[in-house]
């Protein structure tokens, strides 16, 4: 099984709606769990990480995600998007299990639309 | 502070030959880690260093290899090269804090675009 999954290749959204990009993890423990962007172009860049604590994760560009042990789900979100949100996002997971290498999700494209 | 940078940022080359490619990490990180993104697999992990060691390797043929200097800059090799490793690699960097992975988040270089005809 796939350690992490998003199982939605694209996500539209209008511009001013609140947006989900779906990411689900199978490791075993006690996992770190990342998410990522990528600008056309460009490399990624980290928005948030999740290690222990509390569930909701605030990062950056007001993005933020909550943390699912029973579910094992770590869904990204955003009150309000962006046309400048648009982007690919990743989802990574890092864990023993997997040899303790940072693993990523296929990516999800979010378009947000004016 | 300068970011992650990698060289060169467009290559082209022909099935057989081989490439090396370039990374200086942020100053101060220890740690560098190399990703092969394509349309097709995604981003596919290839080795992580750490203080010149190789502490990961991901799943790919020893055609690839890589080494990290005592500076921290890095490099990526891929011999006989073929059709198939036509992609963006893209290179990370972390301050690498502990020899054992951790939770730090990676800074990523732009990327060396390898075509390979």
């Amino acid at each position: 099984a796939q350690s992490v999954a998003q199982p939605e290749d694209q996500v539209n959204v209008a511009e001013g709606n609140p947006l989900t990009v779906k990411c689900t993890y199978s490791v075993s423990g006690n996992p770190y769990l990342f998410w990522y962007v990528q600008y056309p172009n460009r490399g990624l860049q980290f928005l948030l990480k999740y290690i222990t604590g509390d569930n909701l994760v605030k990062g950056s560009y007001g993005f933020e995600a909550e943390f699912n042990k029973s579910q094992t789900s770590f869904h990204l979100k955003k009150p309000s998007a962006l046309v400048s949100d648009s982007a690919l996002y990743f989802c990574a997971v890092r864990s023993m299990e997997y040899g303790n290498k940072l693993v990523f999700g296929a990516g999800t494209i979010l378009r947000v639309k004016s | 502070k300068a970011g992650v940078t990698q060289t060169p940022r467009y290559l082209i080359k022909t099935r057989g030959q081989q490439v090396t490619l370039s990374c200086s990490p942020i100053s101060g990180h220890r740690s560098v880690s190399w990703y092969q993104q394509t349309p097709g697999q995604g981003l596919q992990f290839l080795f992580e260093y750490f203080s010149e060691t190789q502490r990961n390797k991901g799943n790919f043929p020893g055609r690839f290899s890589g080494r990290q200097f005592s500076n921290s800059r890095s490099e990526m090799n891929v011999s006989t090269l073929e059709l198939g490793d036509s992609a963006l690699y893209l290179c990370a960097s972390s301050p690498g804090r502990a020899l054992t992975g951790t939770n730090e988040k990676l800074f990523f270089g732009s990327g060396t675009q390898l075509s390979v005809l």
